[in-house]
């Protein structure tokens, strides 16, 4: 039963270039978390998804981002036009459930890495 | 906002000591889970405790929720090698799903 798969691992951007991070949940899992982890840093929430639906994205940057969970396919975080701010590391968490202390999986991360 | 103060930020033991970190907030949570991040790698979680003054255990590490459910402490006795990584305290609040707040993390270091 694979876990959340992430990809690319490793993401290099020039300034000004667009970013894309995909994220396939578990298998089952219908509700998928965007957290974003700066150096030195903890996770921060960013966005929360389920199929066809944002349901918080109260974490999210009010322009350059942008994330979306199709009904078939990956959960894809958009990122426009990158700024060297933007370099962190990228998680994507997937659950079965809504409910406050479900357990959350998380897949291994993307290192976005803005020259 | 709400804030979770980790601490130590580091800590380097040797094999067989024992160990605390902390977490601390001014605000309560309905929820507290410890979780554990190797390098390179997403965190994995370790344990969910949610009524106040809950003690966990799992094998070498207790996990404790306080009484006000504002803060825990995690407590590994005999520490390993392997259980270096990055401990990591998240809140979650009822009503706001998943979205989990986290601290600031504790660099565990065990050496031989």
């Amino acid at each position: 039963n694979a876990g959340v798969m992430q990809n690319p691992r490793h993401l290099v951007r020039r300034r000004g270039q667009e970013a894309r991070l995909r994220c396939s949940p578990m298998k089952g899992h219908s509700h998928v978390y965007w957290y974003r982890q700066l150096p030195e840093e903890g996770l921060k929430f960013m966005v929360y998804l389920q199929k066809e639906n944002i349901i918080d994205e109260s974490g999210m940057p009010k322009e350059r981002f942008s994330a979306e969970f199709p009904k078939e396919g990956p959960s894809i975080l958009r990122i426009q036009q990158v700024v060297r701010g933007d370099s962190a590391a990228y998680f994507c968490a997937s659950s079965s459930n809504f409910a406050t202390n479900e357990k959350l999986f998380f897949g291994s991360g993307t290192q976005l890495s803005v020259l | 906002t709400q804030l979770l103060e980790q601490s130590p930020q580091f800590l380097s033991i040797q094999e067989g000591e024992n160990l605390t970190v902390y977490c601390n907030s001014s605000s309560v949570f309905s929820s507290l889970q410890w979780y554990r991040q190797e390098p390179g790698e997403g965190p994995v979680l370790l344990v969910t405790v949610v009524t106040g003054g809950e003690v966990k255990k799992l094998k070498r590490l207790t996990f404790q929720f306080g009484d006000a459910r504002k803060d825990s402490s995690l407590h590994i006795t005999a520490a390993q090698p392997g259980d270096t990584g990055l401990y990591l305290c998240a809140g979650g609040v009822t009503g706001t799903a998943s979205k989990l707040t986290f601290g600031t993390g504790t660099r565990l270091q065990v050496t031989l």
